[in-house]
């Protein structure tokens, strides 16, 4: 069975204080791998998409990874506007299959 | 370029009831899929058009319905209201232009309170 299972469920850090998200998976032929931002009462943002392993993306203080069987979310220096939901998602046989997602909060 | 845009954003409706929503993904976009997300079980799929035909299907009883329009916008319809369908449903847009899903762009969402 397709799963995804994101650690931790919440995180606190301190502004500038570089931490990372993890996002295990099992997937029957991986079509994808897919982070999004989650901002609260509105609708996932698009981050990052990873097709294979070794595979790596960055889009400012974020960087994302990807292996056989994981992927990761660097947070490199993060600031307060970096709180947010993290969700993790693959594409598996019938839409996309998404973890429960990590509550980031960034403190000043 | 426009996002993906959904009517109503929020929603209030009583047991029984049946509700509509609507959503119009991204200029260009040939893909819709639904999800509904709860606290309890997160982010759920529930159903991906794709021109006009329904492609796949999530695990979800058949009172929740769907259709897409020749111009890609997409409505889903919920009959007979229960109390747990309490949640914010999500429509989301890709290009599938290499006919396989690729990355997915959500929309703001409707927020659906069944009382």
């Amino acid at each position: 069975e397709d799963q995804v299972t994101q650690s931790p469920e919440a995180l606190r850090l301190q502004e500038g204080e570089s931490s990372s998200l993890n996002c295990s998976y099992t997937v029957s032929g991986l079509r994808g791998l897919f982070w999004y931002r989650q901002d609260p009462g509105k609708g996932p943002e698009f981050l990052f998409t990873l097709y294979s392993a070794g595979e790596e993306k960055e889009k400012e203080r974020l960087k994302a990874t990807l292996t056989k069987k994981e992927s990761f979310l660097h947070i490199t220096a993060p600031k307060p506007e970096d709180s947010a939901t993290y969700l993790c998602a693959v594409q598996g046989g019938f839409g996309l299959i998404f973890g429960q997602g990590t509550e980031l909060s960034v403190k000043p | 370029k426009a996002g993906v845009t959904q009517t109503p954003r929020y929603l209030i409706k009583t047991r029984g009831q049946q509700v509509t929503l609507s959503c119009s993904p991204i200029s260009g976009h040939r893909s819709v899929s639904w999800y509904q997300q709860t606290p309890g079980q997160g982010l759920q799929f529930l159903f991906e058009y794709f021109s006009e035909t329904q492609r796949n299907k999530g695990n979800f009883p058949g009172r929740f319905s769907g259709r897409q329009f020749s111009n890609s916008r997409s409505e889903m319809n919920v009959s007979t209201l229960e109390l747990g369908d309490s949640a914010l449903y999500l429509c989301a847009s890709s290009p599938n232009l290499r006919g396989h899903q690729e990355t997915q762009y959500f929309g703001p969402g409707t927020r659906l309170l069944v009382l």
